[in-house]
């Protein structure tokens, strides 16, 4: 059984960064797709992006120039960094286990930007 | 990029059955999807994937109330029998090279 944990800051202020990490807990690393996503309250999905287990990335056109996803698979975790934050940015992030459908998701963690 | 759409509301009574549309956009009617349920204040759950031939793989614990089934570029999710804890918002999903995408939701109220 695969469990997703992720934790990182909740309230940020704007032109800051957004640090998020995810740890996987149980079956393949490597061979999946791990994903971001976020919803902003009450709204719905927003995908932000994707890594694989070897390092290839996907992003958000919307969202690319300001998204980083990495990966440490040493410690089965990956990480999401957005930059540049502001208001808009106010959200639920997720991770999510991907490679086909999102079958596996992370409890959540509420990000606020505010001033 | 695929987009995928859904109607915003749906409604109907306790032990009855629903059925939940979810619409691909012209050239990718053949998309697998897969739908997602969504209770309040919590995170997603992945309830199925969903082939364009109508076949369809649950999500470990998905109640047997719940299928799917597909008729050209539309994907179905039916839920029979329906309960109360069954009242939530209930998302598509469909992915391609280097883009995932997500219907704008249903909000499913029980009477």
């Amino acid at each position: 059984q695969v469990q997703l944990q992720q934790w990182g800051a909740g309230l940020l202020k704007p032109s800051e960064a957004l640090s998020l990490t995810c740890a996987v807990y149980g079956g393949s690393f490597s061979t999946y797709w791990w994903s971001w996503i976020r919803q902003p309250p009450g709204k719905g999905l927003e995908w932000i992006g994707e890594i694989k287990g070897s390092g290839t990335t996907s992003y958000n056109p919307s969202l690319k120039s300001r998204v980083t996803i990495s990966l440490d698979t040493s410690k089965n975790q990956f990480s999401l960094r957005l930059s540049s934050l502001t208001a808009a940015d106010t959200a639920v992030y997720y991770c999510a286990r991907g490679g086909g459908p999102l079958d596996n998701w992370g409890q959540g963690t509420p990000v606020t930007v505010s001033s | 990029q695929p987009v995928l759409t859904q109607s915003s509301s749906a409604s109907t009574s306790l032990g009855s059955s629903v059925k939940l549309t979810c619409t691909l956009s012209s050239g990718h009617s053949s998309y697998i999807i897969a739908w997602h349920q969504q209770h309040p204040g919590k995170a997603p759950r992945f309830l199925m994937k969903l082939e364009g031939s109508g076949s369809y793989n649950k999500g470990s614990g998905v109640p047997d109330r719940f299928s799917g089934s597909s008729s050209g570029a539309d994907r179905y999710l039916t839920i029979s029998n329906l309960q109360f804890e069954d009242e939530a918002d209930y998302y598509c999903e469909t992915w391609d090279t280097n883009t995932r995408v997500f219907g704008g939701g249903t909000k499913l109220t029980v009477l």
